[in-house]
């Protein structure tokens, strides 16, 4: 069955320093959504891609936070600098395209840690 | 006021047991509706999805909306241990970029 991957799973870092994750949709999907999970929380989406371009990006913190999906495939999204309240669990997603009836398949997820 | 409201819980219940999971929303363009559920320290994962008003089985899983009301539910009849979990209800409308809007989360355990 195909999954969505994330990596790393885990990642500890310090405050001010800069972090990467990556994400490879499930092949075919051309929607890509990144969220972040506050620990008791539920997800609250990022930003939102459609093949390369971004579709939605209104809750990611530009000051900081950066996306790109440059061949429209997978995905890397950045933090620099890292801050204390940036812990958090990091989900991707993906689904086939925009429409209401596109499920979002989730995958395992990001845990960071900033100390 | 959060779009989406749901008890984060957590809820015990013994093994066998009718589990009610519940939320609300104030949002009336929302048309799609679905449940994930979240093992610790893994992604949500889709459960049942519903469109519009109605209801929806899945073996012993039970979708219910009630768009008069704002309100959809969740059954899980003779839960199991194996049931325990964070449950998510998340929604989203006809148009737009496809977000989803999440409740926080019912924690779940199923006591054996």
């Amino acid at each position: 069955e195909a999954e969505v991957a994330q990596s790393p799973r885990y990642k500890i870092t310090e405050k001010s320093q800069a972090v990467a994750f990556w994400c490879d949709p499930i092949s075919g999907h051309a929607t890509l959504y990144w969220y972040r999970q506050i620990l008791g929380q539920g997800p609250e989406l990022l930003v939102q891609f459609q093949d390369e371009s971004v579709v939605d990006d209104s809750q990611l913190p530009k000051d900081r936070f950066s996306a790109e999906r440059l061949k429209g495939v997978d995905s890397t999204l950045k933090i620099q600098p890292a801050e204390l309240g940036d812990s958090a669990m990091y989900l991707c997603a993906s689904s086939l395209g925009l429409a209401g009836t596109d499920t979002q398949y989730f995958g395992p997820g990001t845990r960071l840690t900033v100390l | 006021q959060k779009e989406v409201e749901q008890d984060p819980g957590p809820l015990s219940v013994p093994e066998g047991a009718i589990v009610s999971l519940n939320c609300t929303y104030s949002n009336s363009a929302f048309q799609y509706f679905m449940w994930y559920r979240q093992y610790s320290r893994k992604g949500p994962e889709l459960l049942m999805y519903t469109y519009s008003s109605g209801n929806k089985e899945d073996g012993r899983f039970t979708a219910q909306v009630d768009k008069s009301s704002k309100y959809i539910s969740l059954f899980i009849r003779d839960s199991q241990p194996s049931d325990s979990a964070t449950y998510l209800c998340a929604m989203k409308g006809l148009t737009g970029a496809n977000n989803l809007f999440f409740g926080t989360g019912t924690r779940l355990t199923v006591i054996p």
